[in-house]
C-alpha cells in the first residue's frame, strides 16, 4: 500500500503559538489528501478535504482561519494551527486516496498537546 | 447518505476465543466497506475491504468479514483471539457519490484476556 508519513509525530506548544504539520505521500502523488482529528476514546472527525491547487473544503464546524491548510505539492499537504488553545489538544491524522480506488491510506498521526 | 454503526464500544475475549465485532451500514449507493485497526498513539492500518467483489473479504491477521446486503451488516470475525489483537478497530464506509469521503463508526475497543 501506499507510504504516508507525517511530521512531527508528537508536539508539544505554548498557548498561542502555531503549529504546522506536514503530511507527505512518499510513494505516488495525491491530489487530495484528508485531514482528521481524534479525541481520546473518539473516532476520526473528518476536518477538511485537501486538493493539490486549490483551496480545501472544510467541513461544517471547522474553522477554516485557525486550520490553515495547504496543499502546495502533490505530495505535501500541510495543516497549521494558527494560535494553539489547549482545547486543540488532539490527534491529527492525513489521509490520502489510493489513485483509482476507494482506499484510503492514513498517516501515523500526530499528536499535538498544547499548554 | 453513508453512515456506519459499530455495536458494543468496549468487546472483550479470551485469548483463543472467537471475536465478533459488529458493523451496520446505511448507503444510498453501492458500499464499499473497510475495517481498520488502530494501536495506541498511531495511524491506521486496514484490515480488509470490500469492493463489491466478493462478499467474503478475507484480511490480514487472520481477520475477516462478510458483506451481507440483506442484513446491511460487514461484521469483522477472528476465529482464535491473540493478546496481540487488543486494539481499536474503526469499521468505515465511502461511496462512489461522496467524493472519496470516508464515514467512520464510533469504534470497538477490543480487550483480550488472558
Amino acid at each position: 500500500g501506499a507510504v504516508v508519513s507525517q511530521h512531527p509525530s508528537w508536539v508539544i506548544c505554548k498557548s498561542g503559538t502555531s503549529v504546522k504539520i506536514e503530511c507527505r505521500s512518499l510513494d505516488f502523488q495525491a491530489t487530495t489528501m484528508f485531514w482528521y482529528r481524534q479525541f481520546p476514546k473518539q473516532s476520526l472527525m473528518l476536518m477538511a478535504t485537501s486538493n493539490e491547487g486549490s483551496k480545501a473544503t472544510y467541513e461544517q464546524g471547522v474553522e477554516k482561519d485557525k486550520f490553515l491548510i495547504n496543499h502546495a505539492s502533490l505530495t505535501l499537504s500541510t495543516l497549521t494551527v494558527t494560535s494553539a488553545h489547549p482545547e486543540d489538544s488532539s490527534f491529527y491524522i492525513c489521509s490520502q486516496i489510493a489513485g483509482g480506488t476507494y482506499e484510503q491510506y492514513f498517516g501515523p498521526g500526530t499528536r499535538l498537546t498544547v499548554t | 447518505a453513508q453512515s456506519v454503526t459499530q455495536l458494543g464500544s468496549h468487546v472483550s475475549v479470551s485469548e483463543g476465543a472467537l471475536v465478533l465485532l459488529r458493523c451496520n451500514y446505511s448507503s444510498s449507493v453501492p458500499p464499499y466497506l473497510f475495517w481498520y485497526v488502530q494501536y495506541p498513539n498511531q495511524g491506521l492500518q486496514l484490515l480488509l475491504k470490500y469492493t463489491s467483489a466478493a462478499t467474503l473479504v478475507k484480511g490480514i491477521n487472520g481477520f475477516e468479514a462478510e458483506f451481507k446486503k440483506s442484513e446491511t451488516s460487514f461484521h469483522l470475525t477472528k476465529p482464535s483471539a491473540h493478546m496481540s489483537d487488543a486494539a481499536e478497530y474503526f469499521c468505515a464506509v465511502t461511496g462512489s457519490n461522496t467524493g472519496n469521503q470516508f464515514y467512520f463508526g464510533t469504534g470497538t475497543s477490543l480487550t483480550v484476556i488472558p
